[in-house]
């Protein structure tokens, strides 16, 4: 079965500062969906990548899938309170499945 | 639109009592989604459904039902508790034609069981 492993499992960044958080599958990835969590609420879509090499950006975020499709990472530029929560990577298990397998999360902090 | 929602937002349960958790969307989404989230294990897909009458078990169905009679609602149900069910449990819907890995999520329903 498809697994994905979050690294790190917890960051603490000084605000301004950069960060990245990787997103790794034991398998090819047939599509990689990074969502955001705020604390105690709900999952909110960030971007989809689908093609290996591929890089998206949505304001100070940048998302990469790379090449081989097995690792995603997942980057912050000039952090602010606002990004502050957690981040989770689901990927679709086989190809043409309905369902997401999601990687256990990265939790971030941001300390003004 | 309301989006996603859920009812209730808390729930304590005693082991062996049976409840349902309600979830509904009124973006005519096809797809329903269940998921817990435990510390540490991100989201598990309970059930899922890709239209009304259609449903089909995730990594972790044992101990819940799911029915979909409507579009709209997508309940839970819980035979009997456990204390192993004790979890933050979330709704999710998402259409084909957005795609349907591209979920819009409820606000989560957090239930113990004592």
């Amino acid at each position: 079965s498809q697994e994905l492993e979050q690294s790190p499992q917890s960051l603490i960044v000084q605000e301004g500062k950069n960060l990245t958080i990787n997103c790794t599958s034991s398998k090819t990835l047939y599509g990689l969906y990074w969502y955001k969590q705020k604390y105690g609420e709900g999952l909110i879509f960030l971007m989809m990548l689908q093609k290996g090499g591929e890089e998206k950006s949505h304001e100070k975020i940048t998302a990469k899938l790379d090449e081989k499709k097995q690792q995603s990472s997942l980057h912050i530029t000039a952090s602010q309170p606002s990004h502050a929560g957690i981040y989770l990577c689901g990927a679709v298990p086989i190809q043409g499945a309905q369902k997401l397998v999601f990687g256990q999360g990265t939790r971030l902090t941001i300390n003004p | 639109n309301a989006g996603v929602t859920q009812t209730p937002k808390f729930q304590v349960l005693k082991t062996g009592q049976s409840m349902t958790l309600q979830c509904a969307q009124d973006m005519n989404h096809e797809y329903m989604s269940w998921y817990r989230q435990d510390p540490g294990m991100g989201l598990r897909l309970i059930h899922y459904s890709v239209g009304a009458g259609i449903t089909d078990q995730g990594e972790v169905p044992n101990g819940y039902n799911v029915s979909r009679s409507t579009t709209e609602d997508f309940p839970l149900r819980l035979l009997s508790a456990a204390p192993s069910q004790t979890s933050v449990y979330f709704c999710a819907s998402s259409s084909a034609q957005r795609g349907i890995y591209e979920q819009y999520f409820g606000p989560g329903t957090r239930l113990t069981v004592t």
